[in-house]
């Protein structure tokens, strides 16, 4: 069974430029979810997705950040314009049940 | 609010050591309970969890953790280590709607022989 995926696994951006970060959760896996590490910080959540809709954003740090799960298969996390605090790690995760299955994460350096 | 505590950022021991990792939590709900780690250039992987059930706990590659109502703690253990357990590894809880984890600041270990 294919795991949680990610692309890119880098991208590096200049201030002020867009970039598009895409998941694709585990087959079946209704519930998806993006965190952010910060370099030096601890893991935080940004949002979750039940099927298509949102069902706890209150982890996004602005309206800079646009998440969206079109059909309740892929999502999409799209930051414009980036900012400079915005780099870091972006990981996505998806579940069934209850337990939440990671993927690699895709490394966003705002230079 | 819910929050994790990972009491120590570093830890080195030796090859064949025992290790153990602290993790302390904060909830007054009942938790859900998670331990994960991240090896050079991977994701997270999860290592093992607590939802319910019996208190110790059995993971992958040799982990075990025990969860502690009274103490709030769920330290990870490991008889004897290897090299090949050198990564990050992160604690977690999930929040109270079940929507989140809410992550340690994560904890390096480092074997060497």
């Amino acid at each position: 069974e294919a795991g949680v995926t990610q692309f890119p696994s880098h991208s590096v951006i200049e201030k002020g430029q867009t970039v598009t970060l895409r998941c694709d959760p585990i087959s079946g896996h209704d519930n998806l979810y993006w965190y952010r590490r910060v370099m030096g910080k601890e893991i935080k959540f940004l949002l979750h997705f039940v099927k298509e809709s949102k069902q706890d954003e209150s982890g996004m740090p602005n309206n800079r950040f646009l998440a969206e799960r079109t059909g309740g298969t892929y999502s999409t996390l799209k930051v414009q314009p980036a900012e400079l605090e915005d780099s870091g790690v972006y990981f996505c995760a998806s579940s069934g049940l209850d337990t939440q299955y990671f993927g690699p994460g895709t490394r966003l350096t705002v230079l | 609010a819910q929050s994790v505590t990972q009491l120590d950022s570093q830890v080195p021991v030796f090859e064949e050591a025992p290790v153990e990792l602290r993790c302390n939590y904060s909830s007054s709900v009942s938790v859900y309970l998670f331990w994960y780690v991240q090896y050079p250039n991977q994701g997270l992987q999860l290592l093992l969890k607590y939802l319910s059930g019996s208190t110790l706990v059995k993971g992958i590659n040799g982990f075990e953790a025990e969860f502690n109502k009274s103490q709030t703690s769920f330290h990870l253990r490991k008889p004897s280590v290897h090299i090949s357990d050198t990564a990050e590894y992160f604690c977690a809880v999930e929040n109270q709607a079940g929507t989140a984890l809410i992550f340690g600041k994560g904890t390096t270990l480092s074997v060497s022989s």
